[in-house]
């Protein structure tokens, strides 16, 4: 079974523009998590999506924002990047609702400059 | 709100020494705990988690209410245990959203 693909791995960004970020779960798997991580925040909760709404989200600026798709895809965009934004976006999949176990993908590495 | 403490950011054992990595959280509820684990350049993996009570590699953890802990120990450390590792919490019960701890890198030295 493929793991959570994320895409692209590295990403360089101008500050002012806007990102968008892939997350392709497990086959079967219907909820996603995003988080973010930095050296000086660690990882923190940005959303989640489960059946294509949003369940949960973290405490982020509405400059962050996500959806998910019918086949379970999800993506997230960021605009208006900020150099703060420079960071390790992970996704994670779920193969259900009360899921005791996240899988985690490799991660979009963002870099604002 | 809930927090996740992990005091030490490096910790470094010689093998066969025990280890102990300490976790700290704070919440108001019912907790569930969890031990993530990333090695040298893998993904970020599920290591335990408190409500299956188990032993992974070698590793145990238990969920100390009194001290809100749950600290991961193991008796005696291999090389292959060098990681970080991360304590998570869950107010909800599942994965789906987790508080981490900052992370701890463990070197097990030869």
């Amino acid at each position: 079974k493929a793991g959570v693909t994320q895409t692209p791995r590295y990403l360089i960004k101008t500050r002012g523009q806007q990102v968008t970020l892939s997350c392709s779960p497990i086959s079967g798997h219907r909820s996603v998590s995003w988080y973010q991580q930095t050296p000086g925040q660690g990882l923190q909760f940005l959303f989640e999506y489960f059946s294509e709404t949003q369940r949960n989200k973290g405490n982020f600026p509405g400059r962050f924002s996500g959806r998910q798709f019918s086949n379970s895809r999800s993506e997230m965009n960021v605009s208006t990047l900020e150099l703060g934004d420079s960071a390790l976006y992970l996704c994670a999949s779920h193969d259900r609702v009360d899921s005791t176990e996240a899988f985690f993908g490799q991660g979009t590495r963002l870099t604002v400059v | 709100a809930q927090r996740v403490t992990q005091p030490e950011k490096l910790l470094s054992v010689f093998k066969g020494a025990p280890v102990e990595l300490k976790c700290n959280y704070s919440y108001s509820g019912s907790p569930e705990l969890f031990w993530y684990v990333q090695y040298s350049r893998q993904r970020l993996q599920l290591l335990l988690r408190h409500i299956s009570r188990e032993s992974i590699k070698g590793f145990t953890a238990d969920l100390n209410k009194g001290e809100t802990s749950f600290h991961l120990k193991k008796p005696f450390a291999q090389e292959e245990d060098s990681a970080m590792y991360y304590c998570a919490l869950s107010s909800s019960g599942s994965a789906r959203q987790l508080t981490f701890g900052s992370g701890t890198q463990l070197t097990v030295l030869p």
